[in-house]
């Protein structure tokens, strides 16, 4: 699978937008692009995915670089509930369905 | 939604015995159910991919001697840590794929903490 790059750590307001970067410069052309959050002591849950064009959904917003090397989750007004590690991962449509989750972003929202 | 559960969420167990966890989608069925592992302050590690009637296939470097998998139904998988020992102790984590849903579609458990002592 592809690697994708994401800073450890980032901070922010509560009711603030926020804007995760990630970096998948070696993406190829059947590689969908996943957002998955974690919160503490929990499984996964699923955030958002896209492939080439910009998503909105309930949670969040997924923008993707034109050259797809690239791509940010944009959570418009965060909450204390959204402090969570982030996980931006590619995923083969070929593949069988398995996600291979990196280190992600922690993210902190501060009251 | 689709809801996946654990069972136990928390495990004390002593070295040498065996621990069984199940993982069941309650309100769907699933034919992949994936189980990972996850040590403190790290990421999720995929340990194992179950498919529903079939062996499972186990990721590089996971004993699958020691980490036995069953997936009798569709509802339910069930990893089985064998002769556990206090390096076992970990954060175990399924996920299970919706049969015939979009790809995306996959949902995780809550986990269940398995302390060795």
């Amino acid at each position: 699978d592809a690697k994708t790059t994401q800073p450890n750590s980032m901070e922010s307001n509560e009711e603030e937008p926020v804007h995760l970067p990630c970096n998948h410069s070696t993406i190829s052309g059947t590689d969908y692009i996943h957002w998955y959050r974690q919160l503490p002591s929990q499984g996964p849950e699923y955030v958002i995915h896209g492939l080439t064009s910009n998503v909105n959904n309930r949670m969040a917003s997924l923008a993707i670089a034109e050259d797809r090397k690239s791509s940010t989750l944009i959570l418009h007004r965060a909450t204390l509930r959204d402090a969570a590690v982030y996980y931006c991962i590619l995923r083969d449509r070929g593949s069988n369905y398995k996600l291979t989750f990196g280190k992600g972003t922690l993210l902190t929202v501060n009251p | 939604g689709a809801v996946v559960s654990q069972h136990p969420s928390w495990v004390i167990c002593k070295s040498g015995t065996s621990v069984k966890i199940e993982c069941r989608s309650l309100d769907f069925q699933a034919t992949t159910m994936f189980w990972y592992r996850q040590f403190p302050k790290q990421s999720l590690m995929l340990m194992a991919t179950s498919n529903e009637g079939s062996k499972a296939t186990y990721e590089q470097g996971v004993e699958k001697d020691k980490f036995l998998i069953n997936h009798a139904s569709l509802t339910l998988s069930t990893l089985t840590v064998t002769s556990a020992h206090p390096e076992d102790s970990s954060f175990y984590i399924c996920s299970a794929r919706l049969a015939g849903g979009p790809s995306y579609e996959q949902y995780f458990g809550p986990g269940t903490r398995l302390t060795v002592t």
